[in-house]
């Protein structure tokens, strides 16, 4: 298995514009998580899906952000408009449901807004 | 409200020595934990885990315990190797399988 997809790998956008971020999960996980990580917070929960139905949004920064996954092997986390305050890195990862592994994380999307 | 909290950014150890990461957390329903490694420009990695019903759980060079009634959880890795050097995360859930909340990260650096 290739592990959890990501991309891009790297996002320079102009602020204002829209960006999509792209996931594509481990064959078989029924869970989708993504996260943003920033140096004062750590790892935020944005968003995560249960066998494809948004389960827990309350991370959700506010109404610039948005998520779908319209079936189980894709995901896309979408700002518009993006803010220069938008700028982490974003994880996408997966999980089966009562796994004591925890989650894979993808490789990650390093956003810049300028 | 951080729910799960590193204090320290950054732990500098001497190869060979013990390293010591600690965490802390508010939420007495969290009943998982677990710690994660991450290198830089990769995603972070499964480490270690303990469940609410135990207190330490062994995996080679790396031991957690958890102290329940403190809220504290730390990762033990002995002995501490330069390729150890990455930032650890731990994160807990209420479940296992669950949504995990991860902690600011500390930077582990391992000394030659």
């Amino acid at each position: 298995d290739a592990g959890v997809i990501q991309s891009p790998r790297h996002e320079v956008t102009e602020m204002g514009q829209e960006v999509t971020l792209r996931c594509k999960p481990i064959s078989g996980h029924n869970s989708l998580f993504w996260y943003r990580q920033t140096m004062m917070r750590g790892l935020e929960l944005l968003i995560y899906f249960n066998n494809n139905v948004p389960i827990d949004d309350s991370g959700m920064p506010e109404d610039r952000f948005s998520a779908k996954m319209p079936n189980a092997s894709f995901s896309t986390l979408k700002i518009q408009p993006s803010e220069p305050r938008d700028s982490a890195v974003y994880f996408c990862a997966s999980s089966f449901s009562s796994s004591d592994y925890g989650y894979t994380f993808g490789s990650g999307t390093r956003l810049t807004v300028v | 409200d951080q729910q799960v909290k590193q204090n320290s950014p950054s732990l500098s150890v001497q190869e060979g020595r013990i390293s010591i990461l600690n965490c802390d957390y508010t939420n007495s329903m969290f009943d998982y934990f677990l710690w994660y490694k991450k290198y830089p420009a990769e995603g972070p990695t499964f480490l270690i885990s303990i469940s609410s019903i135990k207190d330490k759980n062994e995996d080679g060079r790396f031991t957690v315990f958890l102290n329940k009634s403190a809220k504290h959880l730390s990762l033990h890795i002995v002995p501490s190797q330069p390729g150890d050097s990455a930032v650890y995360f731990c994160a807990a859930s209420g479940v296992r399988g669950g949504k995990l909340i991860f902690g600011q990260g500390t930077e582990l650096s391992v000394k030659p």
